[in-house]
């Protein structure tokens, strides 16, 4: 399978914990994207990668959020410090084209804060 | 953050029928994208809209960006089972590479 891929689909984690999810794109796409989904709504924007510059952060992404691309292949967001409000889809993207808005996104990673 | 204003919210149909959906933006958007999602999945990029009045077709789906750059809308012919799902519209801005996205139509179909 040469999907994006992202692992691991699922965590529960207790309020405070740390936790890292990864994201292997499309392996010729240089473009990287992290969105949020919560229950109900659509996907929100966090963060983007072209190669392994990180050249946009949304609002969203409060300090306790920070995400990589150290060889511009890989990501990994972490969250420290989870609260129960960051329970939600984490979803990552890629893309090989700039400025055309066709990604094709991962399975998401699912995480509930206890 | 902003969010595109999409309609219906949900639409129980039975098979056969065709479906109109749309989206709706304050701002205007330089293309306009339909993804639809299938439960516990990533969405999935059905038809994208580079051209206001564009009219793009994908089997039994058509869309179209608005006129006014500020709506667009996608309608499925024929529905069957695999067509249940939520269907987001989503807009980029002109030199931008971020998508802003609706909140999702979810769509039911009877067989």
């Amino acid at each position: 399978d040469t999907g994006v891929s992202q692992n691991p689909r699922h965590k529960i984690t207790k309020r405070g914990q740390n936790v890292t999810f990864r994201c292997d794109p499309i392996s010729e796409h240089n473009r990287l994207y992290w969105y949020r989904q919560t229950l109900g709504q659509g996907p929100e924007f966090l963060t983007y990668f072209q190669n392994e510059a990180q050249l946009e952060k949304s609002r969203l992404l409060s300090d306790r959020f920070s995400a990589e691309r150290p060889k511009g292949s890989f990501s990994t967001l972490e969250i420290q410090r989870t609260e129960q409000g960051d329970s939600a889809m984490y979803l990552c993207a890629s893309s090989a084209t700039a400025n055309t808005g066709e990604l094709f996104f991962g399975e998401g990673s699912r995480l509930t804060v206890l | 953050g902003q969010q595109l204003n999409q309609s219906p919210q949900s639409m129980f149909i039975q098979e056969g029928e065709d479906v109109s959906m749309n989206c709706t933006s304050s701002s205007i958007f330089n293309t306009w994208l339909w993804y639809k999602q299938d439960p516990g999945e990533g969405p999935v990029l059905l038809i994208a809209l580079y051209k206001a009045g564009e009219l793009t077709s994908n089997g039994r789906l058509t869309a179209q960006f608005g006129i006014t750059r500020k709506d667009s809308f996608l309608n499925i012919s024929a529905s069957i089972p695999s067509d249940v799902g939520i269907y987001f519209c989503a807009g980029q801005h002109s030199g931008y590479s971020t998508l802003t996205f609706g909140k999702g139509t979810m769509l039911l179909v009877s067989p």
